[in-house]
């Protein structure tokens, strides 16, 4: 069954310094997502993806993050300058979208990133 | 601020009871909801969606949704102790079925005693 995969699976990483977190959502799919979750706290959306464009944003997403499909299969995630708040786990995950009509998000294992 | 609210448990019921969850959200134009089971230190995994009014059944799983009422439910039949988890119920805040963001509640952790 397709799955969504993310690498690495922890990151540790200096305040300030920058990091890309990696995705491959499952390849039939249009929709593609980013989640954060802080340890004990809810999932809390970042960023959406459609067509090549962020389709939508929350106010987490400021001017340190970025994504990016830099190839047909690849969804990255980079924060610039790290702080010691963005320390929590990171969820990609993709959505059928189209003619199936359904919103379904398939999440990927997460990449824990920790932040020192 | 759109919101969705879970009793955060723990909820413990006895192997093959049945677990009740609950789930209210404040978005009323919200057309598609979800059940998302997520062990510790995992991913959520998705178990069920639910888009019409009514009952959907998939196995030991029956999701319940109320638009009128604003509240999704979940309920687990024959409860096993592989079903101890956080569940974490997800709404799709918008008119449209396509992309777009979830909110998500704060998770009901599940405990099914032996």
């Amino acid at each position: 069954e397709p799955e969504v995969t993310q690498t690495p699976s922890h990151q540790v990483t200096q305040m300030g310094q920058e990091v890309i977190l990696r995705c491959v959502p499952i390849s039939n799919h249009l929709y593609f997502y980013w989640y954060r979750q802080i340890l004990g706290q809810k999932v809390e959306f970042l960023v959406s993806f459609y067509n090549n464009e962020i389709s939508e944003k929350s106010e987490i997403f400021d001017d340190q993050f970025s994504v990016e499909r830099p190839d047909g299969s690849n969804f990255t995630l980079k924060i610039r300058s790290t702080k010691l708040e963005d320390s929590a786990m990171y969820f990609c995950a993709s959505s059928p979208g189209g003619a199936s009509g359904r919103n379904e998000q398939f999440f990927g294992p997460g990449t824990r990133l920790t932040v020192l | 601020q759109k919101e969705v609210e879970q009793n955060s448990g723990p909820l413990s019921v006895p192997e093959g009871a049945i677990a009740s969850l609950n789930c209210t959200y404040s978005d009323r134009v919200s057309q598609s909801f979800f059940w998302y089971r997520q062990y510790s230190g995992k991913s959520p995994e998705l178990i069920m969606s639910i888009y019409s009014n009514g009952d959907k059944e998939d196995g030991r799983f029956t999701a319940q949704l109320n638009k009128a009422s604003q509240y999704v439910s979940l309920l687990i039949r024959d409860s096993q102790p592989s079903d101890s988890a956080t569940y974490l119920c997800a709404v799709h805040p918008s008119l449209s079925n396509q992309g777009g963001k979830l909110i998500f509640g704060q998770g009901t952790e599940l405990s099914v005693k032996p």
